[in-house]
């Protein structure tokens, strides 16, 4: 599976919105990117993902360059609930396991 | 249920006993993963299941590790002769089992060796 690269840690004024970068140069034809998150302790939730194409749904958007080497998660409206460490991943369109990094910790202040 | 549900919440053990974490994941859900996470770290894969079947146990540390799905359902990961270097968060996950579906995760056994 290929590596993601993120900042380890970001902030963000509440009511704008969150842009998360993730870089993922070694990306094959049929891996897609996935977005998680972790508020404190609980356990990971999932965001969105996508293999191409720019994606949106409830929770954020997701665009992925042309060349599929980087993407961005975009909370639009960050709250203070979105506070929590946001997770970047690679996974085969075959399905098997996620392989999580050290992600990147978003704090939303007021 | 309406989750993931893994039992017990809290196991603490002394070192040298063996412990079994068990999950019960969504119902109809083919796929179970096992994690484990340190605090302040991300979770770290051990093992999946599609169905009865240990699809890769590739994370698992050694062979003091081991998972099992016999029926398909639940799925209980044992840990023998525990060390102080085995205390975590151990977290189970469950999807449809298609290669785009998303996982659900569920609380997790905090596990300490003392």
């Amino acid at each position: 599976d290929a590596k993601t690269t993120q900042p380890p840690s970001m902030d963000c004024a509440e009511g704008r919105a969150a842009n998360l970068p993730c870089n993922h140069s070694t990306i094959s034809g049929n891996e897609y990117v996935y977005w998680y998150r972790q508020i404190h302790s609980q356990g990971p939730q999932y965001i969105i993902h996508g293999l191409k194409n720019n994606e949106t749904n409830e929770m954020a958007s997701l665009i992925i360059t042309e060349d599929r080497k980087s993407s961005t998660l975009i909370l639009p409206h960050a709250t203070l609930r979105d506070t929590a460490v946001y997770y970047c991943i690679v996974r085969s369109t075959e399905g098997g396991k996620l392989i999580f990094g050290q992600g990147t910790e978003l704090s939303v202040k007021p | 249920g309406a989750g993931v549900s893994q039992s017990p919440r809290y196991k603490v053990t002394k070192r040298g006993q063996d412990v079994a974490l068990r999950c019960d994941p969504i119902s109809g859900h083919v796929s179970l993963y096992w994690y484990r996470q340190a605090l302040g770290q991300g979770p770290e894969f051990l093992t999946y299941f599609n169905y009865e079947a240990q699809q890769d146990k590739s994370g698992l540390p050694n062979d003091r590790f081991s998972a099992e799905r016999p029926e398909g359902s639940i799925s209980t990961l044992t840990i023998q002769r525990t060390e102080q270097r085995d205390s975590a968060m151990y977290r189970c996950a469950s999807s449809l089992g298609a290669e785009y579906e998303k996982l659900f995760f569920g609380s997790g056994t905090q596990l300490s060796v003392l």
